[in-house]
This record gives structure tokens, C-alpha cells and sequence, in this order.
């Protein structure tokens, strides 16, 4: 049983969409990560948050603690934003992240 | 700049042989992770460990083990490997601020076991 659920699993849009990846967990957490992994396997961490909402960039954050539920959001897409992006979350304390399957995002031109 | 390094990007071994992967960051993190990522499983935590000679197992402990002589590197060992070992393996580290922390991954290594 995966505690972290993502959706959609796959994505294809064009270039300038509006683009939301939905992550919803079952356990209280401490934190709620956003990651992005390019082909080739590099992962990078774009959002940290536990509560509220976070900007960088054409990229924003939000997360509902009540309903156990964050969206990632991608303003004017751009085919470089072609990726899989990981939800995660963190209990707290020194343990380590559990994972949501990603979401498979194609942005073409 | 943090920085991860991983000690191979591609490994291939025969099953039963003993398989070291070495893992090292250089921003003096007390937290190091052992992942591995397989497709339809995503990734999972393999062991952690929260200060030098400290581990703890993650959810898919079996048939790995870990060593943390010193701060900076964080070692997965696989005593004899077996073919359902072949992965992507990913290591990552972070401070240790209690309730929550942002992890920086390393870039990989793809292993096959034939």
C-alpha cells in the first residue's frame, strides 16, 4: 500500500499550459517535498513546505494540511520542464522519505 | 553548493559477489539515505543513518547493510548479490534540523547483476 498517492501518473501538454500535479498522503508528516528527476537520474529538490504555499520561479507549491493534500503547479510551461516530479514526505527527525510514484510530464512544443 | 558524489554511475556484477557503492557529500550533513528506484515501485529507503557509526534500517533492509566510519561517507553493501538487486541506487544527505529538511541526492548508480 503506497501512503502517497500522485496524479495524474502521465501528462502530456503543449508548451504555455497551465500544468497541476496533485499529491495526497494518509499520515500526518512534518514536511511535503517536491522533487524533479530528469532522464538520466539526476533528482533535485524543488519544494520543502509543511504548510501554506511556495513560489520559485514559474513553479508553486501548495499544501492543505487539513485534507493531507498538495498540488504542484507549473505556470507557462516550457518543454525543458519535461521531467518526472516526485512527491515525498518526511515524518520527521532524521528518518527518511517515503514517495509518491511521480508523475511522468511532457511538455512539447 | 552541496555536492553528492557517488563512487560509480554504471556497476555490473555476478550474482553471489560482494558489491560495494560508495557515497560521499562535502557539507558536513549528519543525515545520509540509501534509495533505490525501480519502475512501478519508485523509490524506497534502504538504510539511514544519522551521525557517524549510527544506522537504522529503512523499509527494504534485506540483503543490504551499510557503513558511516566517518561523517562525510556513507557506504551500501550488498554481501552477495543476487538479481533482484539490479537497480538504480541513489544516495542523498541533509542536515538534521528536526522537523524537516531538504535532501540533496547523488547522481546514481545503475546496477546490473547478471
Amino acid at each position: 500500500k503506497n501512503e502517497v498517492e500522485q496524479s495524474p501518473q502521465n501528462l502530456t501538454a503543449q508548451e504555455g499550459e497551465f500544468i497541476t500535479i496533485n499529491c495526497s498522503y494518509s499520515v500526518g508528516i512534518s514536511a511535503l517535498h517536491w522533487l524533479q528527476q530528469h532522464p538520466g537520474g539526476g533528482i533535485v529538490s524543488l519544494f520543502m513546505l509543511s504548510s501554506g504555499k511556495k513560489k520559485h520561479g514559474r513553479l508553486i507549491a501548495t499544501i492543505n494540511i487539513q485534507e493531507k493534500h498538495s498540488s504542484l503547479h507549473i505556470t507557462a510551461s516550457h518543454p525543458r520542464d519535461s521531467a518526472v516530479y516526485i512527491c515525498a514526505y518526511s515524518g520527521g527527525g532524521a528518518d527518511g522519505l517515503t514517495f509518491g510514484k511521480g508523475t511522468h510530464l511532457i511538455i512539447q512544443p | 553548493d552541496v555536492k553528492v558524489t557517488q563512487s560509480s554511475r554504471y556497476l555490473v556484477k555476478r550474482t553471489g559477489e560482494k558489491v560495494f557503492l560508495e557515497c560521499v557529500q562535502d557539507m558536513d550533513h549528519e543525515n545520509m539515505f540509501w534509495y533505490r528506484q525501480d519502475p512501478g515501485l519508485g523509490l524506497r529507503l534502504i538504510y539511514f543513518s544519522y551521525d557517524v557509526k549510527m544506522k537504522e534500517k529503512g523499509d527494504i533492509p534485506e540483503g543490504y547493510s551499510v557503513s558511516r566510519e566517518k561523517k562525510e561517507r556513507f557506504s551500501l553493501i550488498l554481501e552477495s548479490a543476487s538479481t533482484n538487486q539490479t537497480s538504480m541506487y541513489l544516495c542523498a544527505s541533509s542536515l538534521n534540523s528536526g522537523t524537516g529538511y531538504e535532501q540533496y541526492f547523488g547522481p546514481g548508480t545503475r546496477l546490473t547483476v547478471t
